[in-house]
């Protein structure tokens, strides 16, 4: 199965920090692209999926690349409540649809 | 907001020891998926279920592991005899693909510990 890869941090903001993960896949067949967020010891829940021409949710904005076959997420105005894992999900493409979990970034937002 | 759910919410079982985790997903749902997550490692996919049938599966999901939807709302995931690597949080998720975007909902868990 084509990997999903993250830089696992843990990044250490103060709040009202900028920052950005990135996530790169292998498999140049990817159909679906998301980010999911999960809290220690919870299901992942979605945060966005990411589009093709980037999109914005608040304070979060999602970028694809598929030329260099990886995506982006950019939290502004970092919150306390921001502190979690971030997981990169893509759902494959040649004839495997399954979603496919990069192992997240953590994110630490400290006073 | 439907939900996912699963259950048990934890489960202890000895080693050797058959166990069955139950979910009920999303009523008008008509993809199933399990995964399972090794405490501090990644969620990794088990299988996916539609039409009462298996559609993919991973090289984790061997001969010890069946999944079934015996009555049209339950979706269950039986391992027949445990093993001490068989603990893990194990994931439900669902979607209904109708609508084009293929997000997974997810249960709870079952975390399930293997003495």
């Amino acid at each position: 199965r084509k990997e999903v890869e993250q830089d696992p941090g843990p990044f250490n903001v103060p709040e009202g920090a900028t920052v950005a993960f990135n996530c790169t896949y292998s498999n140049s067949a990817s159909q679906s692209f998301f980010w999911y967020r999960q809290d220690c010891r919870k299901e992942p829940k979605l945060l966005m999926s990411v589009y093709s021409s980037g999109n914005e949710d608040g304070r979060f904005t999602a970028q694809l690349n598929r030329a260099s076959q990886y995506i982006s997420l950019l939290i502004r105005d970092s919150k306390l409540s921001d502190s979690a894992t971030y997981l990169c999900v893509v759902r494959q493409g040649g004839g495997s649809y399954i979603p496919t979990f990069g192992r997240g970034t953590s994110l630490i937002v400290h006073p | 907001e439907p939900e996912v759910t699963q259950t048990p919410s934890h489960q202890v079982t000895q080693m050797g020891q058959e166990v069955i985790l139950r979910c009920v997903p999303i009523s008008n749902h008509l993809y199933f998926y399990w995964y399972r997550q090794i405490l501090g490692q990644k969620v990794e996919f088990l299988v996916s279920f539609y039409n009462n049938e298996i559609s993919e599966k991973s090289e984790i999901f061997d001969d010890q592991f069946s999944v079934e939807r015996p009555d049209g709302s339950n979706f269950t995931l039986k391992i027949r005899s445990t093993k001490l690597e068989d603990s893990a949080m194990y994931f439900c998720a669902s979607f209904e693909s109708s609508s084009g975007a293929n997000v997974l909902t997810f249960g709870a868990g079952s975390r399930l510990t293997v003495l």
